[in-house]
């Protein structure tokens, strides 16, 4: 099984600052296939990134990923009020599929 | 538009039985699998296992096998997660989602609260 380590537990920036969130696979992701999705309290998880790089459809174009193999980032340029909330990243290339186990932003 | 609609609440005592499900509609449902995934507290997100709806073959997280039945009716749209005999640890927020492979929407949960 695929253990993802997700950094930082938590982040507190302001708006318009540039938040990066790490995430390290103990094994290589098979074919890059490493999702990025905001959850926020009381819905579902939104998909933001899908292989590694490429934004899902209506994702503004703040949000980026990159990445390969093990390490993998998803960035967001310039922090609105409403990207606050749990982000979460999952691998879908090996069985069984795992997530990490999230970075929490905060926005001061 | 593409929605997973999922099944209300549920409270239920420990031993008891329950099916939930996750109904597809706004596109073709046999053209992608269904997963389903645990949300609790403690863990996290967990993958529980998926179903491709066309041919009803399913894999499981060997975490959960054994536990859980996951199974799909093609001809009304739906997915189903079942438990023969729950326990307080089923406590849990339980999405659907669709994916093959890219993960792009999912059910808006159902609780399910296991209790004495």
């Amino acid at each position: 099984e695929i253990v993802l380590t997700q950094s930082p537990g938590n982040l507190s920036l302001s708006p318009g600052e540039r938040a990066t969130l790490s995430c390290r696979a103990s094994q290589s992701v098979s074919n890059d296939f490493l999702g990025w999705y905001q959850q926020k309290p009381g819905q579902a998880p939104r998909l933001l990134i899908h292989g590694a790089s490429s934004r899902a459809s209506g994702i503004p174009d703040r949000f980026s990923g990159s990445g390969s193999g093990t390490d993998f980032s998803l960035t967001i340029s310039r922090l609105e009020p409403e990207d606050f909330g749990m982000y979460y990243c999952q691998q879908y290339g090996s069985s069984p599929l795992t997530f990490g186990g999230g970075t929490k932003v905060e926005i001061k | 538009e593409v929605q997973l609609v999922q099944s209300g609440a549920e409270v239920k005592k420990p031993g008891e039985s329950l099916r939930i499900s996750c109904q597809g509609s706004g596109y073709s449902f046999t053209t992608y699998w269904i997963s389903w995934v645990r949300q609790t507290p403690g863990k996290g997100l967990e993958w529980m296992g998926r179903i491709d709806p066309d041919d009803s073959y399913t894999i499981y997280n060997p975490s959960f096998q054994g536990h859980v039945t996951i199974s799909a009716d093609k001809s009304i749209s739906t997915a189903y997660l079942q438990w023969s005999s729950l326990k307080a640890s089923d406590n849990a927020v339980y999405y659907c989602a669709r994916h093959g492979p890219t993960w792009d929407y999912w059910g808006q949960g159902t609780l399910v609260t296991v209790s004495s």
